[in-house]
């Protein structure tokens, strides 16, 4: 079974335009991540944001935490089409060994 | 690139035959992570090596097994495959207590 569930499935928008991708998760946890896999390839690492963290930027990307709410958001701002992946949001288990990943956004950007 | 390995990228079996896939992790990382990715859905984990020893194991059952070498590199071995086995496999490193894991490119396996 899968820890979270990312909101919308699916986002088309055009390039220069914002996209704004949301997961929820269901227990407690140490960190969220968020990845990027192109084309069903290997995933790639985008951001941490630790539980006692509300808000982390890293270049575009604008990642927040809500625990009271157990959700996240991913803000991709001024979108490339190179942007166009899936992206997955990732919660760690209590033994710290394992990845959680919620069934992922379909992003397109188009051009 | 992460610098994290798989091998072979495409593999198509028979139900009830045997596979086994390799990775190689990225150089430092002591701990690989294996998961299953069916098509349209996230990552399921599969299970963890440390150090050559099992450190965590997710619902899978015993006919998948691994094994990690000293170089740290590891092979995932699947008995007795079953359609439902038809997925992407991946395969991701780290140092062990660092959360960030990186990710191969994957060995998409077709089970016929």
């Amino acid at each position: 079974s899968q820890q979270g569930e990312e909101d919308p499935q699916a986002l088309s928008i055009q390039e220069g335009e914002n996209a704004t991708m949301n997961c929820s998760y269901k227990t407690s946890i140490n960190n969220l991540q968020w990845y990027r896999q192109n084309s069903g390839r290997g995933l790639v690492h985008l951001i941490l944001i630790r539980s006692n963290e509300r808000e982390k930027h890293s270049g575009r990307l604008r990642v927040t935490l809500d625990t009271s709410k157990k959700s996240s958001s991913l803000l991709i701002t001024a979108s490339r089409a190179a942007d166009t992946a899936s992206y997955f949001c990732a919660t760690d288990d209590e033994y710290g060994n394992k990845l959680v990943f919620g069934a992922g956004t379909i992003l397109r950007v188009k051009s | 690139e992460t610098g994290v390995t798989q091998s072979p990228t495409h593999l198509i079996k028979t139900r009830g035959q045997q596979v086994t896939l390799r990775c190689s992790s990225q150089s430092g990382h002591n701990t690989v992570s294996w998961y299953q990715q069916a098509l349209g859905q996230g990552p399921q984990f599969i299970f963890q090596y440390y150090r050559e020893e099992e450190n965590g194991r997710g619902n899978f059952p015993p006919r998948f097994s691994g094994l990690q070498f000293p170089n740290y590199s590891s092979e995932l071995n699947v008995n007795a495959l079953e359609l439902d086995d038809s997925a992407l496999y991946l395969c991701a490193s780290s140092p062990l207590l660092q959360e960030t894991q990186y990710f191969g490119p994957g060995t998409r396996l077709l089970v016929l």
